[in-house]
Order: structure tokens, then C-alpha cells, then sequence
């Protein structure tokens, strides 16, 4: 297995454009996690998904985030109406479901709103 | 809300010294996990700690969870270059909360 891949790794974007990224979590992962990292900070958690079904939402995703994983294996991360603060890291990580939850994370999408 | 702490932000120093990176919290984890982050990359799982007062060892790394499991330490020996990075930990409970990192520099 190759790992978590996400597309594309980098994004310069102007405020107002949508923005789409894409997640392939390893094959046997059935959890999905996205997260975002500004510098000098931690990843904060966005979102996850168990399978297809979205189960967590945090507080940071306004409106203008949606996320999807309809097959239960890839998953895409949309903005709309980009803003400045929008710019950040945007990282992908998968684990199994129960146990200790290990996180196997990719390389991230790294978002540049100008 | 669970927050983790860790302590120091940042820290320099050289070759061959040893030093300790710390995770605190008030809240109680059912795991906590260690990661390291290099520029531009996403962070890779060092270790997973569960029982209270567990010790793991990875080379010259060393991780202690607190035996009331709400905070952990991590003790690197003999730091070398390839040791710089951001360390991150990241407890888990119903969810996994990580925190803001340790930036570690080793000067050669």
C-alpha cells in the first residue's frame, strides 16, 4: 500500500473561488479524518467519517466547507467563496475504526488564498 | 473542553545533549499518541502510550504516559540533527485532540 495520497499539494487560489481536494486514505481505513494546520499550530480537526457516513463536524467548518465521502473510500474537501484566512495546511488522515485509532496521515494540500 | 499543553514551543539545542518535551492535560485520555512533523510533510506516528505509566522506547526516543493518564513526556538521547522537527502529541478519547507542538532544533 502506497499510504495516504492527497491532490494536489499545492493550491494558489484567488478570494471568492472554490477550491476542491481530494483525499485516498489507505485501502483497509474505513475512518477519514481532514484537519487543518496554520503555522506554528497543531492540526485542528475538521472533520471525519466512519465508511461513507459523515459522524463529526467541528465547529471551524462554516457553510462554506463540505466534505464528502460518498463510496466509503476517497474523499474530497470543498471550499466555496475562499477567504484569506482560509490559507493553511489541509491534511488527510485515516485509521481503523476502534482500537487506538492510529492516524496514518498525507502529505497535505497546502492552500494559498491571495 | 480538552486542551493539551506542551511545553516548551520551541527549543534549540546541540548535538549529543538529551532533553524532554512535555504533554499535559486536566482531562483524562484513553491513549495518547506522539507524531513528528517535518516542513511541508504531514506528521508520522511515532508511538501510541495506553496504560497508565507505561514506558516505550524507540531508539534513543523514550515516552512515559502519566500514570493518571493525563500527560506524558517524551525523552530523546544523544539528540542528533535528523532529530529536528515539530513534535507533536495527540490524545485520544471519543475524539483525538493534538497539541500545538514542540519545535526542536538540533545544531550540529
Amino acid at each position: 500500500d502506497t499510504g495516504v495520497s492527497q491532490d494536489p499539494r499545492h493550491k494558489i487560489t484567488k478570494r471568492g473561488q472554490n477550491v476542491t481536494f481530494r483525499c485516498d486514505p489507505i485501502s483497509e481505513h474505513n475512518r477519514l479524518y481532514w484537519y487543518r494546520q496554520t503555522l506554528g499550530q497543531g492540526p485542528e480537526f475538521l472533520t471525519y467519517f466512519q465508511n461513507e457516513a459523515q459522524l463529526e463536524k467541528s465547529r471551524l467548518l462554516s457553510d462554506r466547507f463540505s466534505a464528502e465521502r460518498p463510496k466509503g473510500s476517497f474523499s474530497t474537501l470543498e471550499i466555496q467563496r475562499t477567504e484569506q484566512g482560509d490559507s493553511a495546511m489541509y491534511l488527510c488522515a485515516s485509521s481503523l475504526d476502534g482500537g487506538t485509532y492510529e492516524q496514518y496521515f498525507g502529505p497535505g494540500t497546502r492552500l494559498t488564498v491571495t | 473542553t480538552q486542551l493539551l499543553e506542551q511545553s516548551p514551543q520551541f527549543l534549540s539545542i546541540q548535538e549529543g545533549e538529551n532533553l524532554t518535551v512535555y504533554c499535559n492535560s486536566s482531562s483524562v485520555f484513553s491513549s495518547l499518541q506522539w507524531y513528528r512533523q517535518e516542513p511541508g510533510e504531514g506528521p508520522v506516528l511515532l508511538v501510541t502510550v495506553v496504560t497508565g505509566g507505561e514506558v516505550k522506547k524507540l531508539k534513543r526516543l523514550t515516552f512515559q504516559f502519566g500514570d493518571a493518564r493525563k500527560d506524558s513526556s517524551l525523552h530523546i538521547t544523544a539528540a542528533q540533527p535528523g532529530d529536528t522537527g515539530l513534535y507533536l502529541c495527540a490524545g485520544v478519547w471519543n475524539k483525538i485532540i493534538f497539541g500545538k507542538g514542540t519545535r526542536l532544533h538540533i545544531l550540529p
